[in-house]
């Protein structure tokens, strides 16, 4: 059973960079065709899906955080991780990490993290 | 980014059948059999319910279906349960360049 747990700080300052860890218990990091994806929930809001790094190390993002945004892995640590720079408070949100187990766009995410909620405030 | 569309909220009493809709485009879920349904308990984990538009992932209720018309997909819940009261959200390939789209969120309300 794959588990998947969110850490990071709770609290980022404006301009900033957010960095979140994703720890998975499990299954092998870098298992074939496993696709390690981050997605957030803005207060009242729904989910924005924000990228993903894969088994390989490859990783793609969403064309409105590109600019600002790195997802990379380490597979000896079985983490991987987000990091999102010039934050604002656009940017509080409840972040999830969460599994596809596929490169099959069908395939659903399962299963994801519990989230940690990021507030950026001065 | 364009999120599909979804009503906020839907109510019904224990034992009835609730329908949600999940309206996208012709670039997301009318153009492709990628849809996902997800159930999530605030605070808790999100649990994927159905994948492929109909397929129930193992070990989730039958009251639970999926379907697709055109650019609509829903989710029905049928035999509604107390434990049911949840926030569900849909989710969609699409072929602009973010890749993953999800739907605006409906709250269940059991009644």
């Amino acid at each position: 059973q794959v588990l998947l747990l969110e850490s990071g700080p709770g609290l980022v300052k404006p301009s900033q960079t957010l960095s979140l860890t994703c720890t998975v218990s499990g299954h092998s990091i870098n298992s074939h065709n496993f696709y390690w994806h981050w997605i957030r929930q803005h207060p009242e809001r729904g989910l924005e899906w924000i990228g993903y790094v894969s088994y390989s190390g490859t990783t793609y993002y969403n064309p409105s955080l590109k600019s600002r945004l790195v997802i990379s892995a380490d597979t000896s640590k079985s983490q991987f991780f987000m990091s999102l720079s010039s934050v604002t408070a656009a940017d509080t949100a409840i972040y999830y990490c969460a599994l596809r187990r596929s490169n099959y766009y069908g395939v659903g995410l399962d299963p994801w993290g519990q989230g940690t909620l990021v507030t950026v405030s001065s | 980014q364009s999120a599909l569309t979804q009503p906020a909220s839907v109510s019904g009493s224990p034992g009835q059948s609730i329908t949600i809709s999940c309206t996208g485009t012709s670039s997301d879920i009318g153009g492709f059999n990628f849809v996902s349904w997800y159930q999530h308990h605030p605070g808790k984990a999100p649990k994927l319910l159905i994948s492929e538009v109909s397929v129930r992932r193992s070990g989730i209720s039958d009251r639970f279906s999926g379907s697709k018309s055109g650019n609509t997909a829903s989710l029905t819940i049928s035999g509604l349960q107390v434990e049911d009261e949840a926030d569900y959200y849909c989710e969609s390939y699409t072929i602009r360049s973010t890749m993953y789209v999800f739907g605006t969120g409906t709250t269940v309300a059991v009644l």
